[in-house]
């Protein structure tokens, strides 16, 4: 199980500012990247899964990269807008763990109007 | 299908009962997980199983206990409730292949209050 740090834990911005947040972990048994989007008084979904160094995702606004030899992803919102106010979980993911995911403690978005 | 159904959707149980949280998938994964939603910590996992009949702890299983008798049921049981189990509890399900490997089903969850 790799230990798992995000930053920052919260993050208060304007609609149409971009924004961009952190997760941290050891590199070493690394196998991969998972990111949630989980939005208060509903379910997490998942926004993302990364494995190989280098790696970029899209969903829309949000883009995700992953640095696997120095251990940290970034999560990016172009543009941010009030419904992308939710918390962003990561869960890196080693090797023979399987389906066992360890979440970060999440950033906390909030996007003003 | 379904997904991933939690049952009940709320509870109110007093310090020392003990209750099943009931968790069903219909989608075949191999994978399942409980986690609890705890202020400023995010989602913390309680127990996981690899398949029927095999389950591990995880981060916070003290208090609870699982079992997978089917591949499609996951319950979760408090034997002694205690106020510091007041929280959320979600299920999870996976499967390991595919385009996005363990990715994880969350079901609603259910809102669980001990007093």
């Amino acid at each position: 199980i790799l230990n798992v740090e995000q930053s920052p834990q919260s993050l208060h911005v304007q609609e149409g500012d971009s924004t961009n947040f952190t997760c941290s972990f050891p590199s070493s048994n690394f196998y991969a990247l998972h990111w949630y989007r989980w939005e208060t008084a509903k379910s997490p979904e998942a926004l993302f899964v990364m494995t190989l160094n280098g790696d970029e995702k899209k969903k829309g606004r949000i883009s995700a990269t992953l640095n696997t030899k120095e251990g940290y992803s970034y999560l990016y919102i172009k543009g941010s807008q009030p419904e992308d106010s939710a918390t962003y979980l990561c869960a890196p993911r080693g090797g023979g763990q399987g389906g066992k995911l360890i979440f970060g403690q999440g950033t906390e978005l909030s996007v003003k109007p | 299908n379904a997904g991933v159904t939690q049952t009940p959707k709320f509870q109110v149980l007093k310090t020392g009962q003990s209750m099943t949280l009931q968790c069903a998938q219909d989608m075949n994964h191999e994978y399942m997980s409980w986690y609890r939603q705890d202020p400023g910590m995010g989602l913390r996992l309680i127990h996981y199983s690899v398949g029927a009949g095999i389950t591990d702890q995880g981060e916070v299983p003290n208090g609870y206990n699982v079992s997978r008798s089917t591949t499609e049921d996951f319950p979760l049981r408090l034997l002694s409730a205690a106020p510091s189990q007041t929280s959320v509890y979600f299920c999870a399900s996976s499967y390991g292949s595919g385009t996005a490997p363990y990715e994880q089903y969350f079901g609603p969850g259910t809102r669980l209050t001990v007093t």
